[in-house]
């Protein structure tokens, strides 16, 4: 079935590394996705990665992809105050359109 | 204006009323979404429409009605809603190929009394 799982809280100081973790179960996947919600905002895409890839680096960003074991996660170097949101891990349903199966999302909190 | 938007903004309707939610997107996709946010089930997906064509109904109640009357505009039209209904209600939009990048509405908060 479709499943994507997150844990739910992180928290983390201010200048640390951030590391959200995220697994899914359709191994179809050719794109897997991060998505970022601030409060009172829509989710806004942060990065993406190609099934056929192991690691992307975007600035602070880095996406690791372990297909053996369908384990996603997302590391954010030098975490900001800016950085608290909602961070969702997306996987591309295997269908003939474009639909996303969402985790449940990953609260980071940065404190000073 | 650009992206997507959504109206209202937040919306407070009785169980007995009937509203509509709007969205409009201004980057030419072919494909727009309704998703339902709430504490429960984080994020919903209700709907898709791919080129005005209803292409996913995610088992959801009656009471919510979708109408996509051309590719830059969406509604869920609202009638007898209940309690547990109260979420935010966010909109995407995106090319109707697989892989492309979701455009997301900031969302209606909507309470149901």
């Amino acid at each position: 079935g479709e499943d994507v799982e997150q844990s739910l809280f992180l928290s983390v100081r201010e200048g640390d590394s951030s590391v959200i973790n995220c697994t899914y179960t359709d191994s179809s996947s050719t794109y897997l996705y991060w998505y970022k919600q601030e409060p009172g905002a829509g989710l806004q895409l942060l990065t993406y990665i190609f099934s056929n890839m192991d690691m992307k680096q975007d600035q602070r960003l880095t996406v690791l992809l372990n297909k053996k074991d369908k384990h996603l996660s997302l590391r954010i170097a030098d975490t900001q105050t800016g950085d608290s949101a909602i961070y969702f891990c997306a996987e591309n349903y295997a269908g003939g359109y474009n639909k996303l199966i969402f985790g449940a999302g990953t609260r980071l909190a940065v404190h000073p | 204006e650009t992206g997507v938007t959504q109206t209202p903004r937040h919306l407070v309707m009785g169980m007995t009323n009937k509203k509509s939610l709007k969205c409009e997107q201004h980057l030419g996709h072919n494909a727009m979404y309704w998703y339902k946010q709430s504490a429960k089930k984080p994020l919903e997906l209700m709907f898709v429409y791919s080129l005005e064509e209803r292409v996913e109904n995610n088992s959801v109640p009656s009471r919510f009605s979708p109408e996509c009357p051309n590719s830059s505009h969406l509604f869920l039209h609202l009638h007898t809603l209940q309690p547990e209904d109260s979420a935010l209600y966010l909109c995407a939009s995106s090319h109707r190929d697989r892989g492309t990048e979701q455009f997301f509405g900031p969302g209606t908060r909507l309470t149901v009394l």
